[in-house]
C-alpha cells in the first residue's frame, strides 16, 4: 500500500510569489490535514479536509488556503509569500480524520524556502 | 500558549542510558499519540493511548497516559543510537476533535 505522497520535495520561491503544494493520501483515506513545521514554532496545524470540505482550520492568515478533490488528493496554496513562510509543510492522511482515535500518517513533507 | 508542553526539549545521552520524555497539558485529551521524526522525513506514529492510566510497551519503549488524560510519558530503556530523532506527542482535544502537537523533544544518543 503506497504511503502519503507529497510533491514537490523541495521548493525555492521569492517573496511575493505564490506556491501550490500537493498531497496524495493513502488509498481509501478521506481526511487530509496540513501542518507547518519550523524550528521555532514546532508543528502547527493549518487545516483539515474531509470529503472535499474543510472541517477544521488553524490560526493562519487567509494567504494560506487549501482544497480537496473528489479522489481525496489535496492541494495547499500560499499567496504573497513572506520570508517567515519558509518551513517544512507536512501532509497527513487518515481514514476518518484526526479527531477521535484515528491515526495520522504523514508524508515526507515539502521543504519551502522563501528568499 | 502551548497547549501541550513537552520536556525536555533537548536530550543528549550515551548509549545504554535510560530516559523519560514528558508531555503535559491542562486540557483533557480523548487520545494521545507519540511520533518519531527523523531529519528530512515526516513523523511516524509509534503508539496511540486512549484510556486514562493506560500503559503500552513497544520493545524498549514504554508509553503511559495519565489517569486524568492530561499528560503522558515516554520512557526508553537502554537507549541506542538508532533511537536518535525528534519525538512528538500529539493529543486529540476532547471538545474540538483537533490534533494538537507538542513542541517535540530532540534526542541524541551517542555511541
Amino acid at each position: 500500500k503506497a504511503g502519503v505522497t507529497q510533491t514537490p520535495r523541495y521548493l525555492i520561491k521569492t517573496r511575493g510569489q505564490q506556491v501550490t503544494l500537493s498531497c496524495s493520501p493513502i488509498s481509501g483515506h478521506r481526511s487530509v490535514s496540513w501542518y507547518q513545521q519550523t524550528p521555532g514554532q514546532g508543528l502547527q496545524f493549518l487545516f483539515e479536509y474531509f470529503s472535499e470540505t474543510q472541517r477544521n482550520k488553524g490560526n493562519f492568515p487567509g494567504r494560506f488556503s487549501g482544497r480537496q478533490f473528489s479522489n481525496s488528493r489535496s492541494e495547499m496554496n500560499v499567496s504573497t509569500l513572506e520570508l517567515g513562510d519558509s518551513a517544512l509543510y507536512l501532509c497527513a492522511s487518515s481514514l476518518e480524520g484526526t479527531g477521535g482515535r484515528t491515526e495520522a500518517f504523514f508524508g515526507q513533507g515539502t521543504r519551502l524556502t522563501v528568499v | 500558549t502551548q497547549l501541550l508542553e513537552q520536556s525536555p526539549q533537548f536530550l543528549s545521552i550515551q548509549e545504554g542510558e535510560n530516559l523519560t520524555v514528558y508531555c503535559n497539558s491542562s486540557s483533557v485529551f480523548s487520545s494521545l499519540q507519540w511520533y518519531r521524526q527523523e531529519p528530512g522525513e515526516g513523523p511516524v506514529l509509534l503508539v496511540t493511548v486512549v484510556t486514562g492510566g493506560e500503559v503500552k510497551k513497544l520493545k524498549r519503549l514504554t508509553f503511559q497516559f495519565g489517569d486524568a488524560r492530561k499528560d503522558s510519558s515516554l520512557h526508553i530503556t537502554a537507549a541506542q543510537p538508532g533511537d536518535t530523532g525528534l519525538y512528538l506527542c500529539a493529543g486529540v482535544r476532547s471538545n474540538t476533535g483537533k490534533l494538537i502537537f507538542g513542541q517535540g523533544t530532540t534526542l541524541q544518543v551517542k555511541p
